[in-house]
């Protein structure tokens, strides 16, 4: 069955540091991956996605992530985070019989100043 | 972008009461609509699938009686729990999938906290 794992429940970086935010999947075939951010009265918003083609993925607010098969993961990166970074982030795989979502626990990214 | 509104962001109610939650398409039209359920520190878990002018398909171990979900028009599907009791209480989120967009594209509402004393 597929799964999503985020070994990381919460991750605190100071603010310019770089982030890593880990993501491990269980799927037998090449997965759709995303990483979707979520903050306290917003709706969960979409950062980036994989779906095939080039393995280091863009999103917005300069984040970026890598799909390494060898590892069934998909980190989630960004150089240098800012205060307004901090939220709750979450990696999804799709499932491909009916195109829903399957969840990772999610890593809570706190700022130092 | 695409918006997602819900409506309550907060609810309280009383144990035994039913509770309605809406979910809007602001500027889109959504064939297919989500019900997710988020508990405190945890992921969010699918209850239910909507599609406009259907029945719901409701994840397995989801009750249909107590979450009652509508999917009238093309922008608006409603949860209503029905009956409500504390163990009910939780963060209610929903999405919605642009009938223009990918298959894979999903828009989310900002969720509605349901506190059930």
């Amino acid at each position: 069955a597929q799964s999503v794992t985020q070994p990381d429940i919460h991750i605190t970086v100071s603010e310019g540091a770089s982030l890593e935010l880990r993501c491990n999947y269980s799927y037998g075939a090449t997965p759709y991956l995303f990483w979707y951010v979520q903050s306290p009265g917003q709706g969960l918003q979409l950062l980036l996605k994989y779906f095939s083609g080039d393995t280091l993925v863009q999103g917005i607010k300069g984040f970026e992530a890598e799909f390494k098969r060898s590892q069934s993961s998909f980190n989630l990166r960004k150089p240098s985070v800012h205060w307004s970074d901090a939220a709750e982030y979450f990696c999804a795989v799709a499932r491909d019989s009916n195109y829903q979502l399957i969840w990772g626990a999610g890593t809570k990214l706190i700022i130092k100043p | 972008g695409a918006v997602v509104s819900q409506h309550p962001s907060r609810v309280i109610c009383k144990s035994g009461t039913s509770v309605k939650i809406e979910c809007r398409s602001l500027d889109f039209q959504a064939t297919t609509m989500f019900w997710y359920r988020q508990f405190p520190k945890q992921s969010l878990m699918l209850m239910a699938t909507s599609n406009e002018g259907s029945k719901a398909t409701y994840e397995q171990g989801v009750e249909k009686d107590k979450f009652l979900i509508n999917h009238a028009s093309l922008t608006l599907s409603t949860l209503t729990v029905t009956s409500a009791h504390p163990e009910d209480s939780s963060f209610y989120i929903c999405s919605a999938r642009d009938r223009s967009g990918g298959l894979y594209e999903q828009y989310f509402g900002p969720g509605t906290r349901l506190t059930v004393t």
